[in-house]
């Protein structure tokens, strides 16, 4: 069973704390990708990546890095949380070839006070 | 305007229903569209994948596409309280290399025993 894991569920954090999201996939997947999901605004792409170490910006990286030192590990890091970055946090991969077919992770519900 | 439009719902309907869900674009560019379902705190999961125009049928779920509208909707034959969930319309231009996959803001749907 295919599957794409996520470090946390729940994160509450501090405005200023330096925030780190894992996501580990186990499909051998080239491309991982970090959305936010937000009321109103649907799912809305930060960072992708199609190899390791490659990434590209996506609508809303302001804010935002990512890491990628492994091909079955995507990290979202916060350099310097804020509340506007309160959000649902989802990790997906896919295939290469087949951007479309992407699997998400359960997500990750990060508070920022 | 959005690239792609969703009514939010939320859409009840009594067990037994057929469920009509619908997404309109503005980008003609976009030749495969996907609906993925994501169940209250989970992470989508795709559901149907269809390229360019027609329809295509997977049990109680008909996919259809209408790009001379650019108007897609999906069926739900025989609707079931398992299948109440939010349904996200995606679509991009292309399948390889990579173009941002664009999703609609979800349609929260509630099959009523």
């Amino acid at each position: 069973d295919v599957k794409v894991t996520q470090s946390s569920r729940y994160l509450v954090k501090r405005t200023g704390e330096k925030v780190f999201l894992e996501c580990v996939q186990d499909m051998d997947h080239e491309n991982m990708f970090w959305y936010r999901q937000d009321p109103g605004l649907g799912l809305r792409l930060i960072y992708f990546s199609y190899d390791v170490k490659m990434k590209e910006k996506g609508d809303i990286p302001e804010g935002y890095s990512v890491s990628r030192e492994k091909k079955e590990r995507f990290s979202l890091i916060l350099e310097s949380a804020s509340t506007n970055q309160t959000s649902m946090y989802l990790c997906a991969s896919s295939f290469y070839g087949n951007h479309n077919e992407q699997f998400f992770g359960p997500g990750t519900r990060l508070t920022v006070l | 305007q959005k690239e792609v439009e969703q009514d939010p719902g939320p859409l009840s309907v009594p067990e037994g229903a057929i469920v009509s869900l619908n997404c309109t674009y503005s980008n003609s560019a976009f030749q495969y569209f996907m609906w993925y379902r994501q169940y209250s705190r989970k992470g989508p999961e795709l559901l149907m994948y269809t390229y360019s125009s027609g329809n295509k049928e997977d049990g109680r779920f008909t996919a259809q596409v209408d790009k001379s509208s650019k108007y897609i909707s999906l069926f739900i034959r025989d609707s079931q309280p398992s299948d109440s969930a939010t349904y996200l319309c995606a679509m991009s231009p292309n399948s390889g290399g990579y173009q941002k996959v664009t999703f609609g803001t979800g349609t929260k749907l509630q099959v009523i025993p």
